[in-house]
């Protein structure tokens, strides 16, 4: 089946600074990558769909500014948390979007912010 | 807006026994419906997913699903679970124009050995 990978896999930063966060599809190309964000033992919140070569699409309630999305090519997808805070400790899992509706789902990367 | 609601958040169960997961959605257009599983540790892996057709689908590692259309509900099962089957399970729906993919909460399922 198709992969995703994300990196790095687990980060821990210092609150105010920047973090960014990669997605590939190794060996397909996607068009439409999301992005979610799971909470210890909830579900997958969507936060934003990325779509190449243009601006994210954000869920309501999902701040812009905060969580900046760029698709430059088809095959990677980067979310970047600026100005982290501890309530921003997550983790995060991008998807990408191979056929019309089967995502395949990237291993997720769990951000600490102290 | 649409939902996905999984009544059981955790479940234990013995190797051996059936299983039956449950997931019910709020959309009253065409759907799309999923289930995915996380085992320990790894990423969301695509069990089986419901477009169109027979509404009893088989997925991998002896899953099954049912769709009814009339009860907006979209269940999961296994006749005999393992060990290997403790993982957490979601259930997922999109609507048939759509492409942003509703999770339900998911259900933590032990198996024991």
């Amino acid at each position: 089946g198709a992969v995703v990978s994300q990196h790095p896999s687990w980060v821990i930063c210092k609150s105010g600074t920047s973090v960014k966060i990669e997605c590939r599809s190794l060996d397909f190309q996607a068009t439409t990558m999301f992005w979610y964000r799971q909470f210890p033992k909830q579900s997958l919140m969507l936060m934003a769909t990325s779509n190449e070569g243009s601006k994210a699409t954000y869920e309501q309630g999902v701040e812009k500014d905060k969580f900046l999305i760029n698709h430059a090519s088809l095959t990677l997808s980067t979310l970047t948390v600026t100005s982290a805070h501890p309530e921003d400790s997550s983790f995060y899992i991008c998807s990408a979007r191979e056929s019309l509706y089967e995502q395949y789902f990237g291993p997720g990367t769990r951000l600490t912010v102290t | 807006a649409q939902s996905v609601s999984q009544h059981n958040h955790h479940v234990i169960l013995s190797e051996a026994a059936s299983l039956e997961l449950g997931c019910n959605y709020s959309y009253g257009g065409t759907v799309n419906l999923f289930w995915y599983v996380q085992y320990p540790g790894q990423h969301l892996q695509l069990l089986l997913k419901y477009f169109s057709g027979d509404p009893l689908v088989k997925g991998i590692k002896g899953f099954e699903a049912e769709f009814i259309k009339s009860k907006f509900s979209f269940n999961l099962r296994k006749p005999s679970v393992q060990w290997s089957d403790t993982a957490e399970y979601f259930c997922a729906v999109v609507k048939a124009a759509g492409n942003k993919l509703t999770f339900g909460g998911g259900t933590r399922v032990l198996v024991k050995p």
